[in-house]
């Protein structure tokens, strides 16, 4: 069983929708937590991190973690044809020196 | 102020080759992380340099083995490569006491 599990997808939602993707995980140490976007044969972009249990938001973003639950989420409303990409969802270890990810869940956009 | 920079883009090599990539950190960034992305897997954490020194690997073989220089620039060299080795490689630079760390565009390397 992998430390971080995400649905691949693909997911697939009208242009405007509210696009909910989600990351469980097992080991209860993992501290902050973040959020990339990958576009097609380019390096992780970041996107936000958290540290703490509850809600962060950024423009369209908005993330949130369930430490109790193991379970973490990135929300985007107003979803545009550009933001169709895979997005990872990304916990540091103790140490922080470790970033372990999840497999990555593909996102499209449809205009 | 320049982003995180990895070359080459692209390398084609055969079995048993050794290869050597290249990443210049962020402005500023002191530490540099590698990591290795199979096709259609999320990123896999090879190993951290901070200040010159290895801070943390993760599981994979001796073989991998990088370096950091004063400029904190880093190379990540792979011996004997395998057909497994195809994937493209990370490099990611951050601020000392960050978390936030910030990824190149990636080498893609192919093992023929």
């Amino acid at each position: 069983q992998k430390e971080v599990e995400q649905d691949p997808g693909p997911l697939s939602v009208p242009e405007g929708a509210i696009v909910s993707l989600n990351c469980t995980y097992s080991n209860s140490a993992f501290q902050y937590f973040m959020w990339y976007r990958q576009y097609s044969r380019k390096g992780p972009e970041l996107l936000m991190y958290t540290y703490s249990s509850g809600n962060k938001e950024d423009g369209r973003f908005t993330a949130q973690v369930d430490k109790s639950s193991k379970y973490i989420s990135l929300f985007i409303r107003d979803s545009q044809p550009s933001d169709s990409a895979t997005y990872l969802c990304a916990m540091f270890n103790n140490a922080g020196n470790m970033l372990t990810f999840g497999g990555g869940t593909r996102l499209m956009v449809k205009p | 102020e320049t982003g995180v920079t990895q070359s080459p883009t692209h390398l084609i090599k055969t079995r048993g080759q050794q290869v050597t990539l290249r990443c210049s950190s962020q402005s500023g960034h002191n530490t540099v992380s590698w990591y290795q992305q199979a096709l259609g897997q999320g990123p896999q954490f090879i190993f951290q340099y901070y200040r010159e020194e290895e801070n943390g690997r993760g599981n994979f073989p001796p073989r991998f083995s990088g370096l950091q220089f004063p400029n904190y620039s880093s190379e990540l060299n792979v011996n004997a490569l395998e057909l497994d080795d195809s994937a493209l490689y990370l490099c990611a630079s951050s601020p000392g006491g960050r978390y936030e760390q910030f990824f190149g565009p990636g080498t893609r390397l192919t093992v023929l």
